[in-house]
């Protein structure tokens, strides 16, 4: 089956950890972001990457980095940088006009 | 900077249509979009439309675009309670890269 699968489905990090959400497509598209989304709010962008070895800042970066060193792998890094990490990441990938979703993270601080 | 509106919740009966209106702000957006989002889940895109069309049908969904008034509305036939789920609007002029997403309105079916 094609698609795109979020890694792990719940994370609980120490104040002060990093910690890296995986995501993972074989849809072939050269195109992947990473969102986050809070409650009642719509998804903001914090990362995009249109091609390997590309990425490019949305507009919450501060706080996370990612990495593409693959087509298929898009992982994000919540640093200790990020205050208030608390939220549900997604990863989306997208051909054309057509995104497609993963089924996302919840990321909890504890 | 653009912006996408939607009201927060929406509650109707079981058989009923449903109407979900959306807002935005960014006058040469080529795409919008409706997502479905389910407890927990990631999002499904449902339908788009491109700006030069007026009005798409896809089996129980309609969708209008008022592209003089910036208004997009998603209309979901018969609902069902399968389709309680939060319904994102988005808009993006570039065909995927910064789409502008709406904060959601969540849809309660009534049995």
């Amino acid at each position: 089956d094609g698609g795109i699968t979020q890694s792990p489905k719940y994370l609980f990090r120490k104040e002060g950890q990093n910690v890296t959400l995986s995501c993972e497509q074989n849809l072939n598209h050269d195109a992947m972001y990473w969102y986050r989304q809070d409650p009642g709010q719509g998804l903001r962008l914090i990362y995009y990457s249109q091609i390997v070895n590309d990425f490019q800042k949305g507009d919450i970066a501060e706080g996370y980095s990612v990495s593409r060193e693959k087509k298929e792998s898009f992982p994000l890094t919540v640093t200790s940088a990020q205050k208030n990490p608390t939220a549900f990441y997604l990863c989306a990938s997208s051909s054309g006009a057509k995104a497609f979703f993963g089924q996302g993270t919840r990321l909890t601080v504890v | 900077g653009e912006d996408v509106e939607q009201s927060l919740f929406l509650s109707v009966r079981e058989g009923d249509s449903s109407v979900i209106n959306c807002t935005y702000t960014d006058s040469s957006s080529t795409y919008l979009y409706w997502y479905k989002q389910e407890p927990g889940a990631g999002l499904q895109l449902l339908t788009y439309i491109f700006s030069n069309m007026d009005m798409k049908q896809d089996q129980r969904l309609t969708v209008l675009l008022n592209k003089k008034d910036k208004h997009l509305s998603l209309r979901i036939a018969d609902t069902q309670t399968g389709d309680s789920a939060i319904y994102f609007c988005a808009e993006s002029n570039t065909g995927g890269f910064k789409t502008i997403f709406g904060a959601g309105t969540r849809l309660f079916v009534k049995a």
